[in-house]
């Protein structure tokens, strides 16, 4: 069975930084894009970042640029968010999720929690 | 960036109905659209891909349709394990963007 298990969530404080991470098995982790989507408290879906089987094609919501960097560990099935100068904005619920053909998401994990206040 | 609206925003309903929640596109995203499910506390689960096949498992009294910039979802007879809220997501292009959710309540 395909699973997908986030962890590193947490609270923390504006402008503070954080590494999240999702554990992959179940299916070729290698061969399969892979995305970030979060949802705030309360709030719909927000798709964040993608990321291409080799790592080599990254792309952001603009929300985003320049503060998450989305990275990729073929050889430990893994799948990490960087975030950076973190805001109040970010609190959600982060969730990894593996990309399908035509860009939709058939497997989520089911999410760590990344709090930002002081 | 391309905006995805859902109608209704809520929808009440009794089992046994068939319901439909809209979703449009503010630009032609042909069939790149699918819906998913969620339930308070969980993760989203996948309906529909490419506007009208059913995700693996999902019962046949779910059914998409729709394409360019109009799309539905139709749910043929309610049943109480259905009573969630609905998100549509696009992925014709860069940023892919959901719509806002429908909640679908019970009666």
């Amino acid at each position: 069975d395909v699973q997908l298990v986030e962890s590193g969530g947490g609270l923390v404080q504006p402008g503070d930084s954080l590494r999240i991470s999702c554990a992959a098995s179940g299916f070729t982790f290698s061969t399969s894009w892979m995305t970030w989507v979060r949802q705030a408290p309360g709030k719909g879906l927000e798709w964040v970042t993608n990321i291409n089987q080799e790592g080599s094609a990254k792309y952001y919501v603009d929300s985003v640029k320049g503060r998450f960097s989305i990275s990729r560990d073929n050889a430990k099935n893994s799948l990490y968010l960087q975030m950076n100068s973190l805001r109040a904005e970010d609190t959600a619920v982060y969730y990894c999720v593996r990309l399908d053909n035509s860009g939709y998401m058939a497997y989520w994990g089911q999410g760590t929690l990344v709090t930002v206040s002081s | 960036d391309i905006q995805m609206t859902q109608s209704p925003s809520t929808l009440s309903a009794s089992v046994g109905d068939r319901v439909t929640i809209t979703c449009r596109a503010s630009q032609s995203i042909n069939i790149w659209l699918a819906w998913y499910q969620q339930k308070p506390g969980k993760a989203p689960k996948l309906l529909i891909y490419k506007a009208s096949s059913l995700g693996s498992g999902v019962p046949s009294r779910f059914r998409g349709s729709g394409s360019g910039t109009e799309f539905t979802l139709t749910i043929s007879s309610l049943q109480p394990d259905d009573f969630a809220t609905y998100f549509c997501q696009h992925s014709n292009s860069y940023p892919y963007t959901f719509g806002q959710g429908t909640k679908l309540e019970i009666k």
